[in-house]
């Protein structure tokens, strides 16, 4: 089945770490998307990604990192310039071209990040 | 992309239909609407997508006016699993290429 993948489910960082949070879908989709969520509040778009090797930073790319050296796979690095990361983490897929146009996007399950 | 306003919260009962509206005032002209639902600790999902008049599918209706500056998600007769959390998107692929912006969203609460 089709679909976007995110692993770990759950992550514990110490303060100081950088991790790294995996991405992956075989949708073929050429977009794909971080959002941050916090409790109780929306998601806050981190960076996207319309094409393999080539990203844009979204409202809080701060502290964060990104590559696309795969159409399937967006890896998210949280690194320990990101002062405040214990946060829910969603990764999202659109085929290209379309963004919201005709079309959905496909979200994965997320990964929740706690700092200890 | 088009700014959306939508009432933080909701409450409702079972058997009951729900309206959600959302405020786009400055919508443009090649944007859809499209709305998704998010349950606790999962990632959101698709419910609706329209560009004007009326769209249904098996979940849920949207209308939009002729206007297109608001748009109203309706749930005919909720259950307790419709509890969750509602966001309306607004907007198409920008000069920059694509990009989804959530807004707070609208926090459905439905009781027995």
């Amino acid at each position: 089945d089709g679909g976007i993948t995110q692993s770990p489910k759950y992550l514990f960082r110490k303060e100081g770490q950088n991790v790294t949070l995996s991405c992956e879908q075989n949708l073929n989709h050429d977009a794909m998307y971080w959002y941050r969520q916090d409790p109780g509040q929306g998601l806050r778009l981190i960076y996207y990604s319309q094409i393999v090797n080539d990203f844009q930073k979204g409202d809080i790319a701060e502290g964060y990192s990104v590559s696309r050296e795969k159409k399937e796979s967006f890896p998210l690095t949280v690194t320990s310039a990101q002062k405040n990361p214990t946060a829910f983490y969603l990764c999202a897929s659109t085929p290209l071209g379309t963004g919201l146009v005709g079309t959905e996007a496909f979200f994965g399950q997320g990964t929740r990040l706690t700092v200890v | 992309l088009a700014k959306t306003t939508q009432p933080i919260s909701m409450d409702s009962y079972e058997g009951q239909e729900v309206n959600i509206t959302c405020s786009h005032n400055n919508i443009a002209t090649n944007d859809y609407i499209t709305w998704y639902q998010q349950f606790p600790s999962q990632g959101p999902r698709f419910i609706i997508q329209g560009y004007k008049t009326k769209v249904t599918n098996e979940v849920a209706s949207l209308f939009i006016p002729a206007d297109r500056k608001s748009s109203t998600l309706s749930l005919p007769r909720v259950s307790l699993s419709d509890t969750a959390v509602y966001y309306c998107l607004v907007g198409a692929t920008d000069n920059a290429g694509n990009m989804l912006t959530f807004g707070g969203g609208t926090r459905l609460m439905v009781k027995p």
